[in-house]
């Protein structure tokens, strides 16, 4: 248990409309990452951040971005949801050993 | 392109009945192999990390084993609370600290 707290927990929230999904840890691990899962698709990552103010896009960032300005605390937010964006996003945690630990997710639904 | 291909999808089990899940990986100068195990509604929760062909990791009724091309997670004599998805994952030396998951698992142990 790496100490990750995610808020919300669930959300619904309707088309077009901005969302804000946050991730907070309480371990200190350098890197912080979004990931969503869906059935079929199993867990894709979304953005990434190796440190303050250091972020990288994974492999389905459109339509997402992030924010990190303290180390506790990583932000991802949907600028115009869709509904494609309906999913279950989870935020990880790691040091240098490669290891990740994930917080207990968000349920979003765009209606 | 870093892939991971676990097998099968679903496996169901008697209680007391053993058996393995395999995780195919084509990865590029592999730094590091992981199990998870993910119940319903909950985030994956971290199990094994294996670093070089040959090791080998125990937890209780799991076992996980890595060669050069796969991984296996051993159960051994497994319980109905052993039910869960299992997911593989694994990070080469290029990905920058990004893991490529695999699909994952659904194990479910009648009893």
């Amino acid at each position: 248990d790496a100490g990750i707290t995610q808020s919300p927990r669930h959300k619904v929230t309707e088309t077009g409309t901005p969302v804000t999904l946050r991730c907070h840890q309480t371990e200190n691990h350098r890197y912080m990452y979004w990931y969503r899962q869906d059935p079929g698709h199993g867990l894709r990552l979304i953005h990434y951040s190796y440190g303050v103010k250091d972020t990288d896009k994974g492999e389905v960032s459109d339509g997402y971005s992030v924010s990190r300005s303290k180390t506790e605390d990583f932000l991802l937010t949907l600028e115009s949801a869709t509904s494609s964006q309906t999913s279950v996003y989870f935020c990880a945690t790691g040091q240098g050993n490669y290891e990740q630990y994930f917080g207990p997710g968000t349920r979003l639904t765009v209606t | 392109e870093d892939q991971v291909t676990q097998s099968p999808e679903a496996l169901r089990l008697q209680e007391g009945e053993s058996s393995s899940l395999n995780c195919s990986y084509t990865v590029s100068g592999l730094r590091g192999l992981f199990w998870y195990r993910q119940d319903p509604g909950k985030g994956p929760e971290f199990l094994f990390t294996l670093y070089s062909a040959g090791e080998e990791k125990e937890k209780e009724r799991l076992k996980a084993t890595l060669t050069k091309k796969e991984s296996f997670l051993h159960i051994t004599a497994p319980k109905p609370e052993d039910s869960a998805t299992y997911l593989c994952a694994a990070v080469g030396g290029g990905s920058n600290y990004k893991l490529t998951f695999g699909k994952g698992t659904l194990l479910t142990v009648n009893p």
